[in-house]
C-alpha cells in the first residue's frame, strides 16, 4: 500500500498570510491526526479527524483548523501566520481502534518569514 | 496531566555496542506505549508498540522494549547498534480516554560512532 502523503513538502510564507496543508492517508484508514514538530516544543498534537468529524483537539489557538473529506483526505489551515508557526507539520493515519498504529507522512516543512 | 519523559536528550555510542534509551510516563490509567524513530528530513516510523500481554516487546531492526508498570517505564534496547541506527527516537503514549492522541517525549538523539 502507498504510505501517507503530504503536500507540499516545503512552504515559505510571510507573517499574516494563511496556509493550507494537505494529507492523503493510507487507503482504508479513516482516522487522520495532525502534529506540529518544533525544536522548542517538540511534537505536539493538533487535532484528529474521523469520518469527517473532529474527534479531539490539542491546545492550539483557533488560527489552526482542519477538515476531513469523505475520501478521508484531510487538510489543515493556519490563518494569520506568526513566526512561531514555523515547524514541521506531520500527518498520521490509522485504523479507528484504540492502540492502532499511527503511520506518519514525511511532513510539510513550513517557514514563516 | 499526561506526560512522557525521555531522560537522555543525546546518547553517543560506539558501533556494535549495546544501547538503552530510557522512557518514563505518567499515568493512572491503562496506556498504550510506542517507540518511533525519525531519520533526518523524514516522518516518524514505528519501531514497536506495547498494547497488552507480554511485557517484552520486539520490534523492527533488532530493537526491543520492556514495559514496567510498577516503574512506569518503557525503555528501548538494542544489543548491538549500527551506524545506520543514528537517528532521533521518540517514546509516545496514548491513553484509553484520549482517542488516538499521542503524547510524545522530547526525543533522544542516538549517534552511533565508528
Amino acid at each position: 500500500k502507498a504510505g501517507v502523503t503530504q503536500t507540499p513538502r516545503y512552504l515559505i510564507k510571510t507573517r499574516g498570510q494563511q496556509v493550507t496543508l494537505s494529507c492523503s492517508p493510507i487507503s482504508g484508514h479513516r482516522s487522520v491526526s495532525w502534529y506540529q514538530q518544533t525544536p522548542g516544543q517538540g511534537l505536539q498534537f493538533l487535532f484528529e479527524y474521523f469520518s469527517e468529524t473532529q474527534r479531539n483537539k490539542g491546545n492550539f489557538p483557533g488560527r489552526f483548523s482542519g477538515r476531513q473529506f469523505s475520501n478521508s483526505r484531510s487538510e489543515m489551515n493556519v490563518s494569520t501566520l506568526e513566526l512561531g508557526d514555523s515547524a514541521l507539520y506531520l500527518c498520521a493515519s490509522s485504523l479507528p481502534d484504540f492502540g492502532e498504529t499511527q503511520y506518519f507522512g514525511p511532513g510539510t516543512r513550513l517557514l514563516v518569514l | 496531566a499526561q506526560s512522557v519523559t525521555q531522560l537522555d536528550s543525546q546518547v553517543p555510542v560506539f558501533e556494535e555496542a549495546p544501547v538503552e534509551l530510557r522512557c518514563n510516563y505518567s499515568s493512572s490509567v491503562s496506556v498504550y506505549l510506542f517507540w518511533y524513530v525519525q531519520y533526518p528530513n523524514q516522518g516518524l516510523q514505528l519501531l514497536l508498540k506495547y498494547l497488552s500481554g507480554s511485557t517484552l516487546v520486539k520490534g523492527i531492526n533488532g530493537f526491543e522494549a520492556e514495559f514496567n508498570k510498577s516503574q512506569t517505564s518503557f525503555h528501548l534496547r538494542k544489543p548491538s547498534v549500527h551506524i545506520s541506527d543514528t537517528a532521533e527516537y521518540f517514546c509516545a503514549v496514548t491513553y484509553s480516554g484520549s482517542a488516538r492522541q499521542l503524547t510524545f517525549g522530547s526525543g533522544t538523539q542516538l549517534t552511533v560512532l565508528p
